[in-house]
């Protein structure tokens, strides 16, 4: 069965500083994966995902098979950026998710 | 206005009682789901439907029940055999479009066990 690990529950950094969260999946075939966000008091909502190699609000996120991981990154963090992210991955050709535990982002001034 | 509707927003419940969370959608999406939010950790799934009439169990599913009579509707009931309901719990649906899979989330419904 497929697996996503978010291994950081908590990152905090410093407004302007480099952002990594990080993802890891395992499935043995090739999957399609996703980053979603919730902003406080919002719904949670697609923020990017691999197959469109876009850049949403400055984030990025290069799908890795090799390491099998989909690391979101950011080279400035901004403070309206603090929200818990989760990874996801869907099977090529299904339509269910499943999600990481997610990251909480905080992003102090 | 097109999307996810739950209600209630808030609900509470004394121990012992069934209670059902609503979820409808107009989107015309066939997969529906249901997950739970505790403060602090991620989704877990408890249950999903890929199609009418029919449904899986996710990670968390004991102590809940679910239906998919209709396209439109996926209720929740959580039965008083869940051991620690207090919880968010978030219901969404999802649809494969040329872009890839898409997955649109209510705005959630608050359950506290009193």
């Amino acid at each position: 069965a497929q697996r996503v690990t978010q291994p950081e529950k908590l990152l905090s950094v410093f407004k302007g500083a480099p952002v990594e969260l990080k993802c890891n999946y395992s499935y043995s075939g090739s999957p399609e994966l996703f980053w979603y966000v919730q902003y406080s008091r919002q719904r949670l909502q697609l923020l990017l995902r691999h197959i469109s190699r876009e850049s949403i609000k400055g984030f990025t996120a290069d799908l890795n098979k090799g390491e099998t991981s989909f690391h979101l990154k950011k080279p400035f963090a901004q403070e309206e950026d603090s929200a818990m992210y989760y990874c996801a991955l869907s099977l090529v050709g299904g339509n269910m998710l499943t999600f990481g535990g997610g990251t909480r982002l905080m992003v102090k001034p | 206005d097109g999307g996810i509707t739950q209600s209630p927003k808030y609900l509470f419940r004394k121990e012992g009682q069934n209670v059902t969370l609503s979820c409808e959608q107009n989107l015309n999406h066939d997969a529906m789901y249901w997950y739970r939010q505790d403060p602090g950790q991620g989704l877990r799934l408890i249950y999903y439907s890929q199609i009418v009439n029919d449904f899986q169990k996710g990670d968390i599913a004991e102590g809940y029940s679910v239906s998919r009579e209709k396209k439109e509707s996926f209720p929740l009931t959580v039965t008083s055999a869940q051991k620690n309901p207090t919880a968010f719990y978030l219901c969404a649906s999802s649809t494969r479009g040329s872009s890839g899979n898409t997955i649109y989330f209510g705005e959630g419904s608050w359950l506290t066990v009193v």
